[in-house]
């Protein structure tokens, strides 16, 4: 899997759009972007993901560059629950590949 | 859909004592899952890659006789740590992975925090 470098941590106002961004400058053609968050002390929860083309579902949306080599998470409104640390991805498709996990970014969003 | 359970949430045991972790998809089939562990303000470290009926994959520097990986069907799978000790506790995360030839995000279960006293 390629590697992934985000900002440690980030601050955002509560009602603001938040802005994630990731370099994954050695992405290869197949493989994905996946973005998920890890609220504390729970377990990781699945955000988004895509290849090429933006993508929209009802939590957020992703941008990537048309390079591929980077992408941006963007939580339209964040709430104080969106506090966590986010996590940047790039793997294959398909059920049976292992995800490491880089450092992610803790966004702390304030009231 | 793709819920894992993982039980129990949180276990305390004195050292020297095992400790079984179960993982289980509740509503899909998974054919390979995955355990990491978590230490305070730290990521995730993947230990290990549970495979089933097979034997688990274990990350470099992961002890395969102390953390015991067993996936004895296509819904459940444990790990028990062995003769476990205070470096042991940790927050341990397992996840599940749907079969097919595209994967919409694993699913991971809720945690299991274990202190070892």
């Amino acid at each position: 899997d390629a590697k992934t470098t985000q900002p440690p941590s980030m601050d955002c106002a509560e009602g603001r759009a938040a802005n994630l961004p990731c370099n994954h400058s050695t992405i290869s053609g197949n493989e994905y972007v996946y973005w998920y968050r890890q609220i504390h002390s729970q377990g990781p929860q699945y955000i988004i993901h895509g290849l090429k083309n933006n993508e929209t579902n009802e939590m957020a949306s992703l941008i990537i560059t048309e390079d591929r080599k980077s992408s941006t998470l963007i939580l339209p409104h964040a709430t104080l629950r969106d506090t966590a640390v986010y996590y940047c991805i790039v793997r294959l498709s398909g059920g049976y590949q292992k995800v490491t996990f880089g450092t992610g970014t803790k966004l702390q969003v304030i009231p | 859909g793709a819920v894992v359970s993982q039980h129990p949430s949180w276990v305390i045991c004195k050292s020297g004592t095992s400790v079984k972790i179960e993982c289980r998809s509740l509503d899909f089939q998974a054919t390979t899952m995955f355990w990491y562990r978590q230490f305070p303000k730290q990521s995730l470290m993947l230990m290990a890659t549970s495979n089933e009926g097979s034997k688990a994959t274990y990350e470099q520097g992961v002890e395969k006789d102390k953390f015991l990986i067993n996936h004895a069907s296509l819904t459940l799978s444990t790990l028990t740590v062995t003769s476990a000790h205070p470096e042991d506790s940790s927050f341990y995360i397992c996840s599940a992975g749907r079969g097919g030839p595209h994967n919409y995000g694993y699913t991971f279960g809720s945690g299991t925090r274990l202190t070892v006293v």
